[in-house]
């Protein structure tokens, strides 16, 4: 069984077009997140939810909304997608919110052409 | 937040040589974790150090933490094509920060 899985794999769509992923885990962990590794690698974290409720959202422009609907999902939405929004999105989990060690999803691909 | 450099940022290796990547902080570190992420794929936790100058290996896997935990090291032995991949150093104060990464390419 997938620890981490999220949806879709890959991602292709229009500029301005509005597009989900989803991410589950199956860890019984507390602490959720979205991180965002552009195509030179860099890895930055997005948001952190723990318990459904967000604790960390680092200064992400509001078209990206994450929803929690209980601690095992954790979902993003992203609103009027823009060029520089194709990257790879990691939704990752950890065993509580010390930023303990994490588990990484297979990633998802965004490209927005 | 913390921040960690990591160099070099590309690592050309021949098949069976040696070779270190570094993370640096300008800060005193509580702990310091290593993930490596093959091509195509996502990072995978290696290891937590914790205590000054602590040691660990796995197998031909060397990590280092610093006596005043400001920086960390990955020494890899006798390079195999199965090591290529990219490796991060990961930091936390409230979040985990990622080192910039080293991507390690292997000359067969």
């Amino acid at each position: 069984d997938t620890a981490v899985s999220q949806t879709p794999k890959y991602l292709v769509t229009q500029m301005g077009n509005d597009k989900s992923i989803k991410c589950e885990q199956n860890l019984g962990h507390d602490t959720m997140y979205w991180y965002k590794q552009d195509s030179k690698k860099f890895l930055k974290i997005m948001f952190s939810y723990n318990n459904k409720e967000l604790i960390i959202n680092e200064t992400v422009p509001n078209r990206f909304s994450p929803k929690s609907p209980d601690k095992a999902h954790l979902n993003l939405h992203i609103n009027s997608l823009e060029l520089g929004d194709s990257a790879v999105y990691f939704c990752a989990s950890s065993q509580d919110q010390g930023a303990n060690v994490l588990t990484f999803g297979a990633g998802s691909r965004l490209t927005v052409l | 937040g913390q921040q960690v450099m990591q160099i070099p940022q590309y690592q050309h290796v021949q098949e069976g040589e040696d070779f270190t990547t570094y993370c640096n902080s300008s800060t005193t570190l509580s702990n310091i974790q290593w993930y490596k992420q093959r091509p195509g794929g996502h990072p995978v936790f290696l290891i937590q150090l914790v205590k000054s100058g602590e040691v660990k290996k796995q197998k031909r896997l060397t990590f280092q933490f610093g006596e005043a935990k400001k920086n960390s090291s990955l020494h890899i032995t006798a390079t195999q094509t199965t090591d290529v991949g990219t490796y991060f150093c990961a930091v936390n104060d409230y979040k985990l920060s990622f080192g910039a990464g080293t991507t390690v390419t292997v000359r067969a």
